[in-house]
């Protein structure tokens, strides 16, 4: 069946530092890929998706390509902020419209 | 902000009472989904409803029931609670079908003691 593979976190950085966050997903076709951000408390927000092979979503200065040779859509981020600590999870579109979600990454930046 | 609001934000029941949750969708969205997500894990998929109609479930017994409203609104039934059932729900409103971005609410907090 279809399921989503994420880096076990939590993920500690500092300002200004690198960010990747490794996701890989197995599925029958080419389903939409999605990255969502939940900030404590609040529920989730959908971060940037594609929806077909080499598509690259980009927001906030996060990207993420669709990678169907490798079937990885790793998130990045050239320069992380404090407001950046969250848990970010990556998820795919399912066949019954529904999202498949991996178990999420904490992320926290450290100023 | 995305529109979709949850009620209430907290409950706490005891093992076997049932519970009703609560999700109004955005504004012009008729489908609605929901999803449960323990603590450490990614949410997982309930069931969904388009247009007062059930049309897609997960891996969740018949204890989990729902209904959408005229207005497209809609709840969450659990009945005969079980200590597992403690997590947070999550109901999520598309417009038009299942393939439009889903825009999740903040989510009910459920504690069963």
């Amino acid at each position: 069946g279809n399921s989503v593979t994420q880096m076990e976190g939590p993920v500690t950085l500092s300002e200004e530092a690198f960010l990747t966050i490794n996701c890989t997903y197995t599925a029958t076709g080419y389903p939409s890929l999605f990255w969502y951000v939940q900030y404590p408390g609040e529920g989730l927000q959908l971060l940037l998706k594609a929806t077909k092979a080499d598509d690259k979503g980009s927001n906030k200065g996060f990207e993420a390509t669709y990678r169907k040779e490798t079937t990885s859509f790793h998130l990045e981020k050239g320069s992380v902020q404090v407001s950046d600590s969250a848990v970010y999870f990556c998820a795919l579109r399912g066949s019954q419209g529904n999202l498949i979600f991996g178990k999420g990454t904490k992320l926290s930046v450290k100023p | 902000e995305t529109g979709v609001t949850q009620s209430p934000t907290h409950l706490i029941k005891t093992r076997g009472q049932q519970v009703t949750l609560r999700c109004s969708s955005q504004s012009g969205h008729n489908t609605v989904s929901w999803y449960q997500q323990a603590l450490g894990q990614g949410p997982q998929f309930i069931f969904q409803y388009y247009r007062e109609e059930e049309n897609g479930r997960g891996n969740f017994p018949p204890r989990f029931s729902g209904l959408q409203f005229p207005n497209y609104s809609s709840e969450l039934n659990v009945n005969a609670l079980e200590l597992d059932d403690s997590a947070l729900y999550l109901c999520a409103s598309s417009l038009g079908g299942s393939q439009n971005i889903q825009y999740f609410g903040a989510g009910t907090r459920l504690s069963v003691l």
